[in-house]
This record gives C-alpha cells, structure tokens and sequence, in this order.
C-alpha cells in the first residue's frame, strides 16, 4: 500500500530536548516536505527536498533541521524544541510536478 | 497581505444545498492550483485540481479566474459526508512550493 508513514503520532515533551520526528514513503517520489498546522494560519511549509541530498527552506525553518540521506526518509529534527514549537505537523511527498501530495498521518507535539 | 486567503467560515449548511467557496492568491506567478479537503485531525488529501477552462468532477465543480487571481469551489446537492474543512493549494511557478490556504470549515446539516 502506497503511504507515508510519521512516527511518532503524539509526543509531549519538554523545553530544549531534542526530538526527531521520523518521516518514510514507499512511492519512490523525489519531493518530500514537512508543514505544521495552526489555528487560523493553515498549513506552512518548514523544509523540502528536491532528491537526495537537496534539501531548501520553506517559510518557517526557524528551530528546525532536516536531512535527506535516501530517497525514501525524510527525517524533522527540533534541536532544543520550544513552546511555540507546539504543533500538528504533517510530512508529504509526491512525483515532479508536486501533485497530488501525500501525506502521512501527522504527528502532534507539545512542547512544555 | 497572505499569499492565499480563504474565508474560514464556519459556514453552515442543509443537505442538499450548493455551497461555494472562493479563494484569492497575491502572487501572479502562480502556476497551478488545487483544492484538499481535510477531515478532521486527518492529513489533507487532494480533491482536485483546478484548470483555466474550469473543470468538475461529479458534483464539485471548480473554476479559476486569472485576471481576478481567484479560484472558487462549488458543490453541488452536498451530503453529509462533504463537511470537511476545504483547502486552497497554489503552486508558485519557480519557488518549487505549495502555498496552503487557512482552509474554510464546512458542515452540513441533516
């Protein structure tokens, strides 16, 4: 079954320990992305990647890290998470073209 | 000024009736555009897309106004399956990005 798969899907935690939220597709698609979702401001990308190896900014890349060492994960890193790191984060990915994006389940993270 | 701006609603609405959205984009360079739908605390999934010459699909039919920079959603004869919270994709042409919409809730009343 053709899916993008997000662990954890829940995570409290507190202030400045560094987490990893993992991100995996099976659809050997190039593009691969993370958002977070907030009330009232929708979805905003974090960090996309191209293919391997290439990985670019979106709009909120503030208090996060990626890396792309194979096709298939697409690993968030939040080095020393922060309260307004509190969030629904989604991963996705697709062929060229960016259509249709799949995304995995999402993960919810409370930064304390 | 947001890149993409939906109304958030909530609208409201009996089974049955038509409903439509609309949402504006600020950047003339947009390429592409869709619409998602996202069911709650579930990931988005592609409802879909929107051409220049207006398209539907079943009883969705979306449109796309170039010189306005607006796209609209319309369903018609809705279910009760359709309350959903509807997104505004856009793709801008260059920026290898999609630019989300704060999405518009629906819900439909038996």
């Amino acid at each position: 079954e053709a899916q993008v798969t997000q662990n954890p899907r829940y995570l409290i935690t507190v202030t400045g320990k560094k987490l990893t939220v993992t991100c995996s597709q099976n659809m050997n698609h190039e593009y691969m992305s993370w958002y977070r979702q907030d009330p009232g401001l929708g979805l905003r990308q974090i960090y996309y990647s191209m293919n391997v190896e290439v990985t670019d900014k979106g709009d909120v890349p503030e208090g996060y890290k990626v890396s792309r060492k194979e096709k298939r994960n697409f690993p968030l890193i939040l080095e020393s998470p922060s309260p307004n790191q509190t969030s629904l984060y989604f991963c996705a990915s697709s062929s060229p073209g960016h259509q249709p994006q799949h995304f995995g389940d999402g993960t919810r993270l409370s930064i304390l | 000024r947001k890149e993409v701006e939906q109304d958030p609603g909530p609208f409201n609405v009996p089974e049955g009736a038509t409903v439509a959205f609309n949402c504006t984009y600020s950047n003339s360079a947009s390429q592409s555009f869709f619409w998602y739908r996202q069911d709650c605390r579930k990931e988005p999934k592609l409802l879909m897309s929107v051409y220049s010459s207006g398209n539907e699909d079943g009883r969705f039919t979306a449109q796309l106004n170039r010189a306005s920079q607006y796209i609209s959603l319309l369903i018609r004869d809705s279910k009760l399956s359709d309350s959903a919270t509807y997104l505004c994709v856009v793709n801008i042409q260059g920026a290898q990005k999609l630019v989300f919409g704060q999405g518009t809730r629906l819900t439909i009343n038996p």
